[in-house]
C-alpha cells in the first residue's frame, strides 16, 4: 500500500494568514493526489484534484502543488469558514489511501 | 443534482453482518463514466477507503477488509450495497458512499452522501 504522511496534524492561525499543509507519499505517485475539506459532522468535500486542479465552485484562495512524493496544500488567506480538517488522498494505486488529516483552527 | 443517501441499521451486534445501501438519485447511475465507492471514518479518526464498484458489478476491495466484504449493485433501483461480516467494535464508524468519476476505479470522490453512523455493540 502507498502510505501518505500528512503534516502537521493540527495548526492554529489567524484570519488572513497563509496556511500550508504537506503530504508525503511513500513512493512516486506523479500528480495522483487530491485534497478534501471536512467540517465537523459533515462529509468531506473535494477541493483539489490531480494535485493542483481546483474543483468547480471552490474559492481561489485554496491551491495545491507538487508531484512525485511531495505535495503542498495552501490557503492563501485564512477565512473563518475555513475551520475544518483537511485530508489528502492518493489514487496512484489501489488501495486508495488518505493522509491522517490536519485540523485547522483559528 | 445528483445525490447519494446511505441507509441501514445504526446498531449491529458483534460477529454479525453490517449491511448498508446507498441510493443514487438525480442523475445517471449506469453511466460508463463513474465508479461508486464506500469510505468509513471511525469516531475522531481519519478516512479509510473500503471499496468501489462499477455499475456492471466489477468490484475493487481494500485488502484489509476483503475477506469480510461484499459490495454489490442493483441497477434497477439505482443502488449499491455494502456487507461487512463478522464485525467487531473496530468497525464502528461513519460510513459514507461517494461517486468516483472516471474510467478507472481511482481518482477523486466528487460527490458524497451525508454518512451514516454504525455502532457495533451488544
Amino acid at each position: 500500500d502507498i502510505q501518505v504522511t500528512q503534516s502537521p496534524s493540527s495548526l492554529s492561525a489567524s484570519v488572513g494568514d497563509r496556511v500550508t499543509i504537506t503530504c508525503q507519499a511513500s513512493q512516486d505517485i506523479s500528480n495522483s493526489l487530491n485534497w478534501y475539506q471536512q467540517k465537523p459532522g459533515k462529509a468531506p468535500n473535494l477541493l483539489i484534484y490531480d494535485g493542483s486542479n481546483l474543483e468547480t465552485g471552490v474559492p481561489a484562495r485554496f491551491s495545491g502543488s507538487g508531484s512525485g512524493t511531495d505535495f503542498t496544500f495552501t490557503i492563501s488567506s485564512l477565512q473563518p469558514e475555513d475551520i475544518a480538517t483537511y485530508y489528502c488522498q492518493q489514487f496512484d494505486n489501489l488501495p486508495l489511501t488518505f493522509g491522517g488529516g490536519t485540523k485547522v483552527e483559528i | 443534482q445528483l445525490q447519494l443517501q446511505e441507509s441501514g441499521p445504526g446498531l449491529v451486534k458483534p460477529s454479525e453482518t453490517l449491511s448498508l445501501t446507498c441510493t443514487v438519485s438525480g442523475g445517471s447511475f449506469t453511466s460508463s463514466s463513474y465508479y461508486w465507492g464506500w469510505i468509513r471514518q471511525p469516531p475522531g479518526k481519519g478516512l479509510e477507503w473500503i471499496g468501489s464498484i462499477y455499475y456492471s458489478g466489477s468490484t475493487y476491495y481494500n485488502p484489509s477488509l476483503k475477506s469480510r466484504l461484499t459490495i454489490s449493485v442493483d441497477t434497477s433501483k439505482n443502488q449499491f450495497s455494502l456487507k461487512l461480516s463478522s464485525v467487531t467494535a473496530a468497525d464502528t464508524a461513519v460510513y459514507y458512499c461517494a461517486r468516483l468519476p472516471g474510467f478507472y476505479p481511482t481518482g477523486a470522490f466528487d460527490i458524497w452522501g451525508q454518512g451514516t453512523m454504525v455502532i457495533v455493540s451488544s
